[in-house]
Formats: C-alpha cells, sequence, structure tokens
C-alpha cells in the first residue's frame, strides 16, 4: 500500500460552483480524517469517519460542506456554492491510533 | 479540551548546528503527542509519537523529543541539522479517552530555516 491518497492535488474553481474532492486512505485503517489548512496555521479538523459512519462534524464545516464514506472505504468531501474564504488546503488522514495519523498530499482549493 | 502552543513561530539555525522547536499543551485528560513535518506544497509526515512509556522518543531524520508531563511540554530536538530539514514543524495532541474520536489538535508550526 503507498499510504493515502488524495485528488486531485489542486483545484481552481470560481466563486459559486460546487467541488468535490476524493481521498483513498490505507486500506486496513478504519477511522478517517478531513482537515483544513489555510496560510500560517496548522491544520483544522473538519469531520471523522469510523468506517461508514461519519462520528463528528466540526463547527468548521457549513452546510455548504458535506463529507461521505461509502461502504467505509474511499471518501469524498464536497462543497457547495464555494466562497473564496474556502481556499486553503484540505488534508485527509487515516488511522489505526497506536501507529499515528497518515496524511496525505493533500489538496490545494484556490476559489477566484 | 486541548490547546498546543508552539512558542516560536520561525527559528533561523545554521547548518551544523543543534536545534530545538518547542511544544506546550494544555489538556484535562491524558494525551498522545505528536510532532510532524510538513514542506512546501506537502501533506504532513510523521516525526515522532509519545503514546505511552519511555519519555524520550527517537524519530526519522535523528529528531527526538521529551515528553515532560510536570511542565505539559513536548520539546523537538536535533544535534545537528541539515539544509534539507528547512520546513514547517508541526506539534499536535491527541485525547485518548475511551469514546474519544483521537482527532488532533494542532499548534500553529514552527518554521525551521537552515541557512548555510
Amino acid at each position: 500500500d503507498t499510504g493515502v491518497s488524495q485528488n486531485p492535488r489542486h483545484k481552481i474553481t470560481k466563486r459559486g460552483q460546487n467541488v468535490t474532492f476524493r481521498c483513498d486512505p490505507i486500506s486496513e485503517h478504519n477511522r478517517l480524517y478531513w482537515y483544513r489548512q489555510t496560510l500560517g496555521q496548522g491544520p483544522e479538523f473538519l469531520t471523522y469517519f469510523q468506517n461508514e459512519a461519519q462520528l463528528e462534524k466540526s463547527r468548521l464545516l457549513s452546510d455548504r460542506f458535506s463529507a461521505e464514506r461509502p461502504k467505509g472505504s474511499f471518501s469524498t468531501l464536497e462543497i457547495q456554492r464555494t466562497e473564496q474564504g474556502d481556499s486553503a488546503m484540505y488534508l485527509c488522514a487515516s488511522t489505526t491510533l497506536t501507529q499515528g495519523y497518515t496524511f496525505g498530499s493533500g489538496t490545494r482549493l484556490t476559489v477566484v | 479540551a486541548q490547546s498546543v502552543t508552539q512558542l516560536d513561530s520561525q527559528v533561523p539555525v545554521f547548518e551544523e548546528a543543534p536545534v530545538e522547536l518547542r511544544c506546550n499543551y494544555s489538556s484535562s485528560v491524558s494525551v498522545y503527542l505528536f510532532w510532524y513535518v510538513q514542506y512546501p506544497n506537502q501533506g504532513l509526515q510523521l516525526l515522532l509519537k509519545y503514546l505511552s512509556g519511555s519519555t524520550l522518543v527517537k524519530g526519522i531524520n535523528g529528531f527526538e523529543a521529551e515528553f515532560n508531563k510536570s511542565q505539559t511540554s513536548f520539546h523537538l530536538r536535533k544535534p545537528s541539522v541539515h539544509i534539507s530539514d528547512t520546513a514547517e514543524y508541526f506539534c499536535a495532541v491527541s485525547d485518548i479517552r475511551g469514546g474519544s474520536n483521537y482527532k488532533l489538535t494542532f499548534g500553529k508550526g514552527t518554521l525551521l530555516t537552515v541557512n548555510p
């Protein structure tokens, strides 16, 4: 297994458009997390899945954001009606806890 | 709730000099502690972690960190840095109580710049 894979690596979109990002975790990791990182800041927690169940959502995740993890495998994060404030790096991580988190390379979103 | 304070936003050092990146955390419960490194436009790579046991933890690339429970600190050290160590370093904690979601809470990062 080559680690956590995120696609696309970069996305430029016009304000008001919808975007979707994909994360493929390490296959044996049942926990999957999404984080958002803005310039000059540490990553901030967005949401968490254990298998296919979404167990927690941050207050940062407005109604325009939705995440899924069908069948407990890959996950998608969709942002509807994007705003310039959504511009950030979106990071996905998976873990078995004692091994520490493995992060993907992230998707950098730019809203113009 | 947990919080993490990285005391220095930027640390410039010369090549082959020792370095210490400071991290303090606040938590009312037991935590796991982590240090991650991030190179430009990349994700985060785990340097080392403290889960339990010996308070001195050795990681990759010659880094080590010491957990000090009384001072709630987890400072990262390297005895001799290389140009290639130039990157952003993040300290993070995770609540390990049963039923917790184990999410990571990060500090704001320390930019280590190694000069020739």
